[in-house]
């Protein structure tokens, strides 16, 4: 079953605009990773956040994280058309052995 | 450098025909070991994962089966394959160590016909 949901399903911006895409899960985790996907490649590994953190920064990037209402969000600051991909947030609720469970995934098309 | 390689790209099979996908890592050791398959427009079911040689984990039943004979080889396999077999089926390690990301290979399209 899919641990992550996220929100929007699909979201079109302009270039230079900022992107903020959403997720939700629903039992508790270790960590949580944002994942990028080109059409028809593999996943890219962005960002993870742990538990007991509550923001992380990458470049362009910025992950929020708030267990209590079980949700993150991934915001992409001035974006390029070249982000233009599928974005997927990832939950690690195991013990020992990390197992990922994806969401569906949101479309982001940026507009040059 | 630490790669991950996956092949084939690209696969169309009948259905009832065998199924041979493999993926092998380099520049590391004993990592955790994925397959993941991702149906079109949808996320990514893990379907197998192993923390070590002859060690594997299942974690959807369904008529394929995984092994890993070496620490850096991991191999996807179906005696026959069914329509529902569709899919991009995407290999992905994770270094025990830093325990920081999966890093994906660069997925297998097959289409079972």
């Amino acid at each position: 079953s899919q641990q992550g949901e996220e929100d929007p399903q699909a979201l079109s911006i302009q270039e230079g605009e900022n992107a903020t895409m959403n997720c939700s899960y629903k039992t508790s985790i270790n960590n949580l990773q944002w994942y990028r996907q080109n059409s028809g490649r593999g996943l890219v590994h962005l960002i993870l956040i742990r538990s007991n953190e509550r923001e992380k920064h990458s470049g362009r990037l910025r992950v929020t994280l708030d267990t209590s209402k079980k949700s993150s969000s991934l915001l992409i600051t001035a974006s390029r058309a070249a982000d233009t991909a599928s974005y997927f947030c990832a939950t690690d609720a195991s013990g020992a052995n990390s197992k990922l469970t994806f969401g569906k995934g949101i479309t982001l098309s940026v507009r040059p | 450098s630490q790669t991950i390689h996956q092949w084939p790209a690209t696969l169309v099979q009948p259905v009832g025909s065998p199924l041979s996908l493999e993926c092998t890592v380099e520049g590391t050791s004993n990592p955790n070991l994925y397959w993941y398959r991702q149906a079109a427009g949808r996320g990514l079911q893990l379907l197998f994962y192993s923390v070590g040689i002859g060690q594997i984990s299942s974690e959807v039943p369904q008529n394929l089966s995984a092994s890993r004979p070496q620490d850096r080889q991991f191999i996807l396999s179906s005696k026959k394959l069914l329509l529902s077999d569709s899919g991009f089926y995407l290999c992905a390690w994770l270094d025990r160590k830093t325990n920081y990301g999966y890093t994906f290979g660069s997925g297998t399209r097959l289409t079972v016909v």
